[in-house]
């Protein structure tokens, strides 16, 4: 098993731009989420999934879509970047008794 | 609101020595507790976790007791090694941890000289 994969490693964005960040994960689980994680505030969720076709909204969500169309993938969307956006993005995936990281994606909005 | 807090790092030590790191939380209802490893440049890894009060989580030789009278979960080692040089979160949840929503702590850096 890969576990839960992240692409891309690095990101560098102007203001203004959009992208997708990917997020897989190969155990089944129904629950994932996405976090952010910037220096002296742990991790904060953004959005989270209970299951495919169905999401809901974390501690920070505005800026960001995710949509859950199979088990399998939990894409975050950033429709519009903006420089508040540079920080370190976790997917995660959730079974009983524990959650499943992702490596990362690192994004630089300039 | 629910949230978790964290002693200040970074901590530094010698290896050997014995750490602690504090943790205390505030929440409604009876939340699971967990702590969470990151070493550089990885993501996050379940290190251990305690489902109700008086509960002891424990691997790898960290502990942590579940102490809901003090609202706490501080993490101990009695003798730290250069390769437990990581970042610390402590955390909580609802259920098993399984819901995908934990709320973290801001986080703890640890350094362990030789």
């Amino acid at each position: 098993n890969a576990g839960v994969t992240q692409t891309p490693k690095f990101q560098v964005l102007k203001t203004g731009q959009s992208m997708t960040l990917q997020c897989a994960q190969d155990m089944n689980h129904e629950y994932m989420s996405w976090y952010r994680q910037d220096p002296g505030m742990g991790l904060r969720l953004i959005h989270y999934s209970v299951g495919a076709g169905i999401t809901d909204q974390g501690e920070v969500p505005n800026g960001y879509n995710v949509s859950r169309s199979t088990t399998e993938d939990f894409p975050l969307r950033l429709l519009s970047a903006a420089p508040s956006q540079t920080s370190v993005y976790f997917c995660a995936s959730s079974t009983v008794g524990a959650q499943y990281f992702g490596p990362g994606t690192r994004l630089l909005v300039l | 609101g629910n949230s978790v807090t964290q002693m200040e790092g970074p901590v530094t030590l010698s290896e050997e020595a014995f750490l602690t790191i504090n943790c205390t939380y505030t929440a409604t209802g009876y939340p699971s507790l967990f702590w969470y490893v990151q070493y550089p440049g990885e993501g996050l890894q379940l290190l251990l976790k305690a489902t109700k009060a008086d509960d002891k989580g424990s691997n790898k030789g960290f502990e942590a007791t579940y102490r809901k009278e003090t609202t706490s979960f501080h993490l101990e080692k009695g003798s730290v090694q250069v390769s437990d040089s990581a970042v610390y979160f402590c955390a909580l949840g609802w259920g098993s941890g399984n819901t995908g929503k934990l709320i973290f702590g801001q986080g703890t850096t640890l350094q362990v000289k030789p």
